[in-house]
C-alpha cells in the first residue's frame, strides 16, 4: 500500500514569508508526528497528533509554528514569518496507534533565503 | 529523561568486513530502543527494534543489535558490509507520548 507522502518535496521561500507543508499519512493510522532535521543532525520532534487533536506540541520551537489535522488524516505544518534558521528537512511519520512503529515520509526540504 | 548518544559520527569500512555502530542510552527504566537507517534522498526506515523480549535483536538486511543493560549500550552490527549499506544510521529511544528521540547519527561509508 501507499506510504506516507509529503508535499512539496522542496520549498524555497524568502525570509518573512508564510509556508505550509503537507503530510498524508498511511490510511488508517491514527497517530501522526512531525519532526525537523537540520543539516548533519538527527531529527527532532515537533508535534504529535492522536486523531484530530495535538496530544503533544512540546517540540514546537516558538509560536510561529503551528500544525493542524482537522479530519484526523492529512496534516499541515504552518510556519509564519519564516527565518533563515527554519531551513531544514521537515519529516512526517505516522503509526497505527501510539506507541507503535512509525513510518516516515520522504520529507520536505525547506530553504529560507 | 531518555536520551541516546552515538559514539561515532563517521565510520568507514571495506566491503565484506564487519560493521560496528555504537550507541549508548540513558533512561530511568529499561527502554525500548530502535535503529533507523536513512539512505540519501530516501525516507527513514526502521532497521530493528528492541522491546525487552530478547536482548539480541535481528533486523533487516543482516543487521543485528544487542541490548546490554550493564553497559547501557545498544550497538548495531553486521558481519559483512555491502556497498548498499552506505547510509546514515540513527539510534533512537521513544520518549513519553511515543515521540522518538534520535541520536546525532553515524555516517557509514563502505569502500570497495
Amino acid at each position: 500500500g501507499a506510504g506516507v507522502s509529503q508535499t512539496p518535496s522542496n520549498k524555497v521561500t524568502e525570509k518573512g514569508k508564510y509556508v505550509e507543508l503537507r503530510c498524508d499519512p498511511i490510511s488508517g493510522h491514527t497517530a501522526l508526528y512531525w519532526y525537523r532535521q537540520s543539516l548533519g543532525q538527527g531529527p527532532e520532534f515537533l508535534i504529535y497528533f492522536q486523531g484530530t487533536g495535538a496530544a503533544d506540541d512540546s517540540g514546537l520551537p516558538n509560536d510561529r509554528f503551528f500544525a493542524v489535522r482537522p479530519e484526523g488524516s492529512v496534516s499541515t505544518l504552518k510556519i509564519q514569518r519564516t527565518e533563515r534558521g527554519d531551513s531544514a528537512v521537515y519529516l512526517c511519520a505516522s503509526s497505527y496507534t501510539s506507541p507503535d512503529t512509525q513510518y516516515f515520509g520522504p520529507g520536505t526540504r525547506l530553504t529560507v533565503l | 529523561a531518555q536520551s541516546v548518544t552515538q559514539l561515532d559520527s563517521h565510520v568507514s569500512v571495506s566491503e565484506g568486513t564487519p560493521v560496528l555502530l555504537r550507541c549508548n542510552y540513558s533512561s530511568s527504566y529499561s527502554p525500548s530502543l530502535f535503529w533507523y537507517v536513512q539512505h540519501p534522498n530516501k525516507g527513514l526506515q526502521l532497521l530493528l527494534k528492541y522491546t525487552s523480549a530478547a536482548t539480541l535483536v535481528k533486523g533487516i538486511n543482516g543487521f543485528e543489535a544487542e541490548f546490554k543493560k550493564s553497559e547501557t549500550s545498544f550497538h548495531l552490527t553486521k558481519p559483512s558490509a555491502h556497498m548498499s549499506d552506505a547510509a546514515e544510521y540513527f539510534c533512537v529511544v521513544p520518549g513519553n507520548t511515543g515521540k522518538l528521540i534520535f541520536g546525532q547519527g553515524t555516517t557509514l561509508q563502505v569502500k570497495p
